[in-house]
């Protein structure tokens, strides 16, 4: 059974920064595309950032480009997204999704974790 | 990278059909045959219920169906159940290796 716990969220001031974290278990990690998708408090899903199988694909919403860095270490079968220069507005709980497949062009996010949330707050 | 546009609410009463609309673009949507739909329930992680369109994940109900015309994709949820309320979000592959989430549609069994 696939399972992924996500952690690191909290409260951080405005500019500040984390590392969120998301461990996997119950499949071959190294085979499947990644993905962070967030949702603010009281709204939608919005697709965040995605990595491919073999860590040197990557890809970004135009909202966090420059801010956040997504990568994983197959080894550990865990994904990672550093946030940095966090704003209000990236206030959220961020979910790790499994792709179907090795690369983002599946369009299908197969399995999803509990969630981190994120505060970004003064 | 625009949401997807979907309706902000439809209902209808157990046993009846409903149909939720999701309206993209030529650049995803209308694109690629990679539209995939999620049910969210309340405090919970989002479940995938189709993918390519009008394929079901293992385990889901035949209850749910999608289809696609244009740059328009459509989720119908036949015999409508107490269970089927939830949030229903639409999903596309965009250029780019990105993907894109609709703005989401609250499902009301009546």
């Amino acid at each position: 059974e696939v399972h992924l716990l996500e952690s690191g969220g909290g409260s951080v001031q405005p500019g500040g920064s984390l590392r969120l974290s998301c461990a996997a278990s119950g499949f071959t990690f190294s085979n499947y595309a990644m993905s962070w998708v967030r949702q603010a408090p009281g709204k939608g899903l919005e697709w965040v950032s995605g990595i491919g199988g073999g860590g040197s694909r990557t890809y970004y919403v135009d909202s966090v480009k420059g801010r956040f860095t997504i990568s994983r270490d197959n080894s550990k079968n865990t994904l990672y997204m550093q946030v940095t220069s966090l704003r209000a507005e990236d206030t959220a709980v961020y979910y790790c999704a499994k792709d179907r497949g090795f690369y983002i062009d599946t369009g299908m996010l197969q399995s999803w974790g509990q969630g981190t949330l994120v505060t970004v707050s003064s | 990278q625009s949401a997807l546009t979907q309706p902000a609410s439809v209902s209808g009463s157990p046993g009846q059909s409903i149909t939720i609309s999701c309206t993209g673009t030529s650049s995803d949507v209308g694109s690629y045959n990679l539209v995939s739909w999620y049910q969210q329930h309340p405090g919970k992680a989002p479940k995938v219920m189709i993918y390519e369109v009008s394929k079901w994940p293992s385990g889901v109900s035949n209850r749910f169906s999608g289809s696609k015309s244009g740059n328009t994709a459509s989720l119908t949820i036949s015999g409508l159940q107490a269970e089927d309320e939830a949030d229903y979000y639409c999903c596309s592959y965009a250029a780019g290796g990105t993907y894109v989430f609709g703005t989401g549609t609250k499902v009301t069994v009546l």
